[in-house]
């Protein structure tokens, strides 16, 4: 069954520090996979995919289908990067899944 | 302003009782979903709808209806037969096929069944 797997329910780090938000998945097929991003009182709303290879907010995610991850990534983490972060991966044409989520909080 | 538009934030309901949900979009958006967001369970899709006048089943449909009458209406009736009914309801759009492009979420209802 296709999957989303993000391990960690919370991850806290300190300001500065290196982030690492882990995600994997199970696909049969080439999967397109995708970062979500939700900030205190605002809504969920897209931070990167991994098929335009960018960089947004200093985040990174490369996938690596030898080991079916998708991690996020960042070098120096700020207080206002803590937000709740999801994991997803399209399954067909309409049909986003979505992992459970990590919270990420920084700290000063 | 453009976006998407959840309403109630806040509901309450009483067991037994059917409870419409509202999603407005003004984006042009072809495709509409709802999800429903419970702690330690990510977003699970209840229904989506590519086209007006056409929709299918997610994969937690039972006990819940929808309808897509028009282009930027896409509301979620949750009725009686849904056991565990009290949750967080986002509604999302996208311009097409989400392959080709995110999905952009309203704020949000909030159902408590008491």
């Amino acid at each position: 069954a296709q999957r989303v797997t993000q391990p960690e329910k919370l991850l806290s780090v300190f300001k500065g520090a290196p982030v690492e938000l882990k995600c994997n998945y199970s696909y049969s097929g080439s999967p397109e996979l995708f970062w979500y991003v939700q900030y205190s009182r605002q809504r969920l709303q897209l931070l990167l995919r991994h098929i335009s290879r960018e960089s947004i907010k200093g985040f990174t995610a490369d996938l690596n289908k030898g080991e079916t991850s998708f991690h996020l990534k960042k070098p120096f983490a700020q207080e206002e990067d803590s937000a709740m972060y999801y994991c997803a991966l399209i399954q067909g044409t309409y049909k986003y899944i979505f992992g459970t989520g990590t919270r990420l909080k920084v700290l000063a | 302003d453009g976006g998407i538009t959840q309403s109630p934030k806040y509901l309450f309901r009483k067991e037994g009782q059917n409870v419409t949900l509202s999603c407005e979009q003004n984006l042009n958006h072809d495709a509409m979903y709802w999800y429903r967001q419970d702690p330690g369970q990510g977003l699970r899709l209840i229904y989506y709808s590519q086209i007006v006048n056409d929709f299918q089943k997610g994969d937690i449909a039972e006990g819940y209806s929808v309808s897509r009458e028009k282009k930027e209406s896409f509301p979620l009736t949750v009725t009686s037969a849904q056991k565990n009914p009290t949750a967080f309801y986002l509604c999302a759009s996208s311009i097409g096929p989400v392959q080709t492009g995110e999905l952009f979420f309203g704020e949000g209802s909030r159902l408590t069944v008491l």
